[in-house]
């Protein structure tokens, strides 16, 4: 296991289409999350997961973003109708309940 | 609301120098604080966590609740400790909360 995996790394897109992000993480982890980081700022929490039922999400998560994890396992970030301030890095990480995060190397999304 | 203050976006130092990276958080009760690294071209690892109380890397943090700060010292910088540092706070749920963010240059 080589830690947490995203793909694709990087997304190109135009305005109005729909995007979607694959995360998989370690495979022992029963939690897993996403952040969304912007240039100059730190990651900022988007939901997060426990096994496959989402506890948490965001207000920063508008309608436009939907997130599953339907067996435990890896997990998809949907955007619909992208915006240019959509343009982002999205970072997943895993963890074991209250334990460290482990974080992947992200997805750039280009919004055009 | 629960924030993370690092005042800092550039610190650069000369190698053998002390580093003092500043973290301050607003929280009324008992949080978590960590820190996290970024190196270039790498993903976001965990540096060091407070109630580990450890040393990483030469690396130490002391949580001071009345402060309501998390300070990353090293006493003597090298160049490979170049990198984007954060220090985050988890604090009742499971997210953690990110500071901006500060970057050390370490200079030969």
């Amino acid at each position: 296991d080589t830690g947490v995996s995203q793909d694709p790394r990087h997304k190109i897109t135009k305005r109005g289409q729909n995007v979607t992000f694959r995360c998989d993480p370690i495979s022992e982890h029963n939690r897993l999350y996403w952040y969304r980081q912007t240039l100059g700022q730190g990651p900022e929490f988007l939901t997060y997961f426990q096994n496959e039922a989402q506890l948490e999400k965001s207000r920063l998560l508008s309608d436009r973003f939907s997130a599953e994890r339907p067996k435990g396992s890896f997990s998809t970030l949907e955007i619909q109708r992208t915006e240019q301030g959509d343009s982002a890095m999205y970072l997943c990480a895993s963890s074991l309940a209250g334990d460290t995060q482990y974080f992947g190397p992200g997805t750039r999304l280009t919004v055009l | 609301a629960q924030r993370v203050t690092q005042p800092e976006k550039l610190l650069s130092v000369f190698k053998g120098a002390p580093v003092e990276l500043k973290c301050n958080y607003s929280y009324s009760g008992s949080p978590e604080l960590f820190w996290y690294v970024q190196y270039s071209r790498q993903r976001l690892q965990l540096l060091l966590r407070h109630i580990s109380r450890e040393s990483i890397k030469g690396f130490t943090a002391d949580l001071n609740k009345g402060e309501t700060s998390f300070h990353l010292k090293k006493p003597f910088a090298q160049e490979e400790d170049s990198a984007m540092y954060y220090c985050a706070l988890r604090y009742n749920t499971d997210k953690l909360i990110f500071g901006t963010g500060t970057r050390l240059q370490v200079f030969p």
